[in-house]
């Protein structure tokens, strides 16, 4: 089955920095990628996605990169705020679940002092 | 606005007991999923459901059971409760092909 690894387990960053956090996949049929957010006593809240016939995907300070070729993908927060800080979490979609069956890595926790 | 609303925030029960979780959502969505989280652990599926009374074992699915008898609801069930089913339990719904939606989650601690 699909197997999702995530990096780094945290990340501390100055504000106004950028942070990058990257995950790899090990199926090659999967097709869908989002990005939660969590923060403290809240449930994960998508921030963006990106499927595989994609490459890149930018929204406001948020990007998010595919290498289906090397089977990875990456966020990119630029100019971060205290308010970014929160465990973030990626996830992959296998082609053949029908259900959107996603695998999540096991977690970013990321800390951006004032 | 996509609502899933979890029943309990906190919950505290014993071994052995049987422990219901609900989880309703506002959308009429087709799909709807339990995971557990864990630290380390990331989020895993327990169980999921693509319609009413129709269901599907995810990794986890070993003490878990599901119900899901209207659309809008869906169930999870601890037949007898163990220790090692501390968690925090989240549900999730989506409408087929589109981003699934989280509950803010139920700390479930087994005593």
């Amino acid at each position: 089955g699909e197997n999702v690894e995530q990096h780094p387990s945290t990340l501390s960053v100055q504000e106004g920095d950028s942070a990058v956090i990257k995950c790899t996949y090990s199926d090659s049929a999967s097709n869908y990628f989002p990005w939660y957010k969590q923060e403290l006593g809240k449930g994960p809240q998508l921030i963006i996605d990106i499927r595989s016939n994609v490459g890149e995907k930018k929204d406001q300070r948020i990007a998010v990169t595919l290498n289906k070729t090397a089977k990875h993908f990456s966020l990119h927060i630029t100019e971060t705020q205290p308010e970014d800080s929160a465990v973030y979490f990626c996830a992959a979609s296998p082609m053949n679940t029908g259900f959107q069956k996603l695998v999540f890595g096991t977690g970013t926790r990321l800390l951006v002092s004032p | 606005d996509v609502k899933v609303t979890q029943s309990s925030r906190y919950l505290v029960k014993r071994t052995g007991e049987k422990v219901f979780l609900e989880c309703v959502q506002d959308m009429d969505h087709e799909n709807m999923f339990w995971y557990r989280q864990d630290p380390g652990l990331g989020l895993r599926l327990i169980y999921f459901s693509y319609d009413v009374k129709m269901k599907e074992k995810g990794d986890i699915p070993e003490g878990y059971s599901v119900s899901r008898e209207k659309k809008e609801r869906f169930s999870l069930i601890l037949e007898s409760a163990s220790t090692n089913q501390t968690s925090m339990y989240l549900c999730a719904s989506n409408l087929a092909n589109q981003p699934q939606h989280f509950g803010d989650g139920t700390r479930l601690s087994i005593l």
